[in-house]
Parts: C-alpha cells; structure tokens; sequence
C-alpha cells in the first residue's frame, strides 16, 4: 500500500510559467513533508519542506501548500527555469521516532525554451 | 547542509562477489540511512542507524548488512551480489534535535551481471 502517491509520471511547462507538482498521502499520521530533486545517478538534493502546522512555506522561487484535510500537498515553481528540469519526489515523515521518510514515485519535470 | 560521501560512485560486480558500499558524513549527524532506488521508481528505506552501535531494518527487505562502529561511517555489505541486487544505493544523514531533513549523498549505482 503505497501511502504517498506522485500521480504524474512527467509534466511539461514553457520556461518562465509556473510548474505545480502534487502529492497526495494517506498516513495521517505524517506531521512534515518534504521535497527533492533528483538528476539521474546523483542523489537526491533537498528543495524544501513544510511541517503540518503551517499550511504554506516560501522559498525563492519554490513554494510548498499544504492542505490536511485532503492530504494533498504541492510544489509550485515560478518562473520556471531550464536548470529546473529534473525528477521531483515528495516525502512524508513523522517527527517522533526513527524519521524514517517515505517517498513518492517522482515526477519528471521538463522545463522547454 | 551535509557532506555525505559514497563510494565506489560505479560498480560493475559477477554474481556471487562480495561488496562493500561506503558512506560517511563529516558534519556529526547521529541518523544514517540507506534507500534503494531502481530506475523511476520511489525511494524505499533499507537500513537506517540512530547513532554508533544502533542499526535498524528499513521498510524494504534487503539481503544487506550495516554496521556503525563510528558515527560518521555506514557502510553496507552484501555477502553474495545477485543480479536482483542491481539499483541505485543512497546514503543519507540527519541531525537529531535539528529540522527533520536528511541530506543524501550521490549515491551508488551498483550492476550485477
């Protein structure tokens, strides 16, 4: 049962508009979220996170939403940029505990001139 | 931020060979953790360690063995490589007490033939 879902396989956005990534989770348990970007055979580069008290988080050009009640959470990235192309993953943990951190399956995001 | 090393970056191995997957992280950082990623899909938790002599299975079953004899070393051993045992290892790290994000390291793509 896989508890934090990236529905798009891939998304495809004109360099300078916005690029929204989603993830959906099923553990309410989960109290922060994460996430990454991750070029093929390097490892993953920590983007930003959000802990399940607040509802947004800014940073630069990336910004995460949170919203509980639905379980869903997304990236937006405004202006895209072609260094932006990359596979994004969303990750879900608990505070308490090991922080053991579950990822979703990744979205490929290709940023085009 | 966290630098986290791991070697080899590459690994061609036969069948049956023994190997070693080295990781180490120079900032102090008491959590380690091993994923394993195969190509597109999501990053699954194999080991994890909350500090030296602490060593812990991950969500995903894996024929790997860790150890942590001192805090900044995590290697992972397989004592019989498969051609199952093909993917991408990654070695990441996280401070307790700090922000829950774990850093990665670049990673290791291991091919068994």
């Amino acid at each position: 049962d896989q508890q934090v879902k990236q529905n798009s396989p891939s998304l495809s956005v004109q360099e300078g508009r916005i690029s929204i990534l989603n993830c959906d989770y099923t553990n309410s348990m989960f109290d922060y979220f994460l996430w990454y970007k991750k070029y093929p055979a390097e490892g993953p580069t920590f983007l930003i996170s959000i802990s399940s008290i607040k509802d947004k988080n800014e940073d630069g050009r990336f910004t995460v939403f949170l919203n509980k009640s639905a379980k869903h959470l997304s990236l937006h990235i405004v202006p895209s940029q072609p260094g932006d192309s990359a596979v994004y993953f969303c990750a879900a943990g608990i505070i308490q505990g090991a922080q053991k951190l579950v990822f979703g399956q990744g979205t490929r995001l290709t940023i085009n001139p | 931020e966290a630098d986290i090393y791991q070697t080899p970056r590459y690994l061609v191995i036969g069948t049956g060979k023994k190997i070693t997957l080295e990781c180490s992280q120079t900032m102090g950082h008491d959590k380690m953790y091993w994923y394993q990623q195969d190509p597109g899909m999501e990053l699954h938790l194999i080991h994890y360690s909350y500090g030296v002599n602490s060593t812990e299975k991950g969500d995903l079953s894996s024929e790997s063995t860790v150890s942590r004899i001192r805090t900044e070393h995590f290697p992972l051993t397989l004592e019989s490589a498969r051609p199952s045992h093909t993917s991408q290892y990654l070695c990441a790290s996280r401070q307790i007490g700090q922000q829950e994000t774990q850093y990665f390291g670049p990673g290791t793509r291991l091919l068994v033939l």
